[in-house]
């Protein structure tokens, strides 16, 4: 079936550690998107790619980054700069078509120690 | 600044019932407005798509309806089951999904 994969579904991490969430998809489409959902809050937009190796800063890009090399892939790094990196964290991908219909990963939860 | 609202954080509703969430905006002309749902731990799921220039959109027990003069959008749920218990997000879209604003969701119980 076809989908989008997050991994790892829970990661803790220490202070000062860099941590890289894995985004794969199989939808074959161009779009990809991270967000960040925290309690009582919306969705907040970190990073977005539309194209392979491109990719732009969303509203709260400060202390991530990503890549984009292949089309299947986005990875996001949360670095030691993110101030307060606990958080439910979302990929998204798009077919950039009529609909503008996000598919989302099951989410990674990320707790700092 | 761009605001979106959704009206309350949670509702709890009798089964069979029709449930009713608002999602209200301020400062924006959106293109147009989706509805999610989202379960504990889980990514939203799409429901609906409702265009700038649409007022009404239905799919099995949803409605959506999209009033750009009051800048509100209203999602109903009829003869609603326990398994509509989650959360429920609207977005808003300017343009692209690089500029997808999403309210903070409204937790719908669904009592038997």
């Amino acid at each position: 079936d076809g989908g989008i994969t997050q991994s790892p579904k829970y990661l803790f991490r220490k202070e000062g550690q860099n941590v890289t969430l894995s985004c794969e998809q199989n939808l074959n489409h161009d779009a990809m998107y991270w967000y960040r959902q925290d309690p009582g809050q919306g969705l907040r937009l970190i990073y977005y790619s539309q194209i392979v190796n491109d990719f732009q800063k969303g509203d709260i890009a400060e202390g991530y980054s990503v890549s984009r090399e292949k089309k299947e892939s986005f990875p996001l790094t949360v670095t030691s700069a993110q101030k307060n990196p606990t958080a439910f964290y979302l990929c998204a991908s798009m077919w950039t078509g009529v609909t503008g219909e996000l598919f989302f990963g099951e989410g990674s939860r990320l707790t700092v120690l | 600044s761009q605001k979106i609202e959704q009206n309350s954080e949670a509702l709890n509703i009798q089964e069979g019932k029709t449930a009713t969430l608002t999602c209200n905006y301020t400062n924006y002309s959106p293109a147009y407005l989706q509805w999610y749902r989202q379960d504990p731990g889980r990514g939203p799921v799409f429901l609906l798509l409702i265009r700038e220039n649409e007022k009404e959109k239905r799919k099995e027990r949803l409605k959506v309806t999209f009033d750009t003069t009051l800048k509100q959008s209203l999602f109903h749920i009829t003869a609603s089951q326990p398994a509509d218990s989650a959360t429920y997000l609207c977005a808003l879209a300017l343009g692209g999904a690089n500029n997808l604003f999403f309210g903070t969701g409204t937790r719908l119980t669904v009592i038997p």
